[in-house]
């Protein structure tokens, strides 16, 4: 079956435009986590949803950014008025339940001039 | 609030040498414990878990990890390293409340 996708896989912008950033997990998958890969660093937590649970934002770093998901289906992680230290690789990961491993997507490389 | 640390950013080894990658957490309740790999170019992927049970676990490609409870450690082993072992290693711990901790990771250089 195919596996979780995120578009689009690279994204140039200008500093102060806002981005979208769109995750598809896996069919059936009721966990969805966003993470931020900054260069030559671990993931950084963003955000976990969890089926109708209400999502675990502890981890987005200020005010500009925020996720969505529909139902147990696509995501999609904004960050408005965008900064250079928002450049990073954005990871989308989808997993069965709470305890169970992750299967990654290929990221979007986010580039701010 | 729990925390990954992986000791090693960048090991270098020769094709045969023995590994061990460190990793340690701080969480006072259950946890599920996982190492995920990423190979050049390539999505991070499972390498092996640890839910409950025997506390040695064997993974893909000949590597294991050993869950010590009371050192709080998930030491990732493998006997004989191969180039196609270049990779970066992610230890990563989660909770019962659904929260994923990664460690920063370490690049494993494995020479021919």
């Amino acid at each position: 079956g195919a596996g979780v996708s995120q578009s689009p896989s690279n994204k140039v912008t200008e500093k102060g435009k806002d981005v979208e950033l769109r995750c598809d997990p896996i069919s059936g998958h009721t966990a969805l986590y966003w993470y931020r890969q900054r260069l030559g660093q671990g993931l950084e937590f963003l955000i976990y949803f969890q089926g109708n649970s209400a999502p675990d934002k502890s981890g987005l770093p200020s005010d500009r950014f925020s996720a969505e998901r529909t139902g147990e289906s696509v995501s999609t992680l904004t960050i408005q008025r965008t900064q250079q230290e928002d450049s990073a690789v954005y990871l989308c990961a989808s997993g069965r339940g709470d305890y169970n491993e992750q299967f990654f997507g290929p990221g979007t490389r986010l580039t701010v001039l | 609030a729990q925390s990954v640390s992986q000791h090693n950013h960048h090991v270098i080894l020769s094709e045969a040498a023995s590994l061990e990658l460190g990793c340690n957490y701080s969480y006072g309740g259950t946890v599920n414990l996982f190492w995920y790999v990423q190979y050049p170019g390539q999505h991070l992927q499972l390498l092996l878990k640890y839910f409950s049970g025997d506390p040695l676990v064997k993974g893909i490609k000949g590597f294991e990890a050993e869950f010590i409870k009371s050192k709080f450690s998930f030491n990732l082993r493998k006997p004989s390293v191969q180039w196609s072992d270049t990779a970066e290693y992610f230890c990563a711990v989660n909770t019962n409340a659904g929260k994923s901790t990664f460690g920063d990771g370490t690049t494993l250089t494995v020479k021919p």
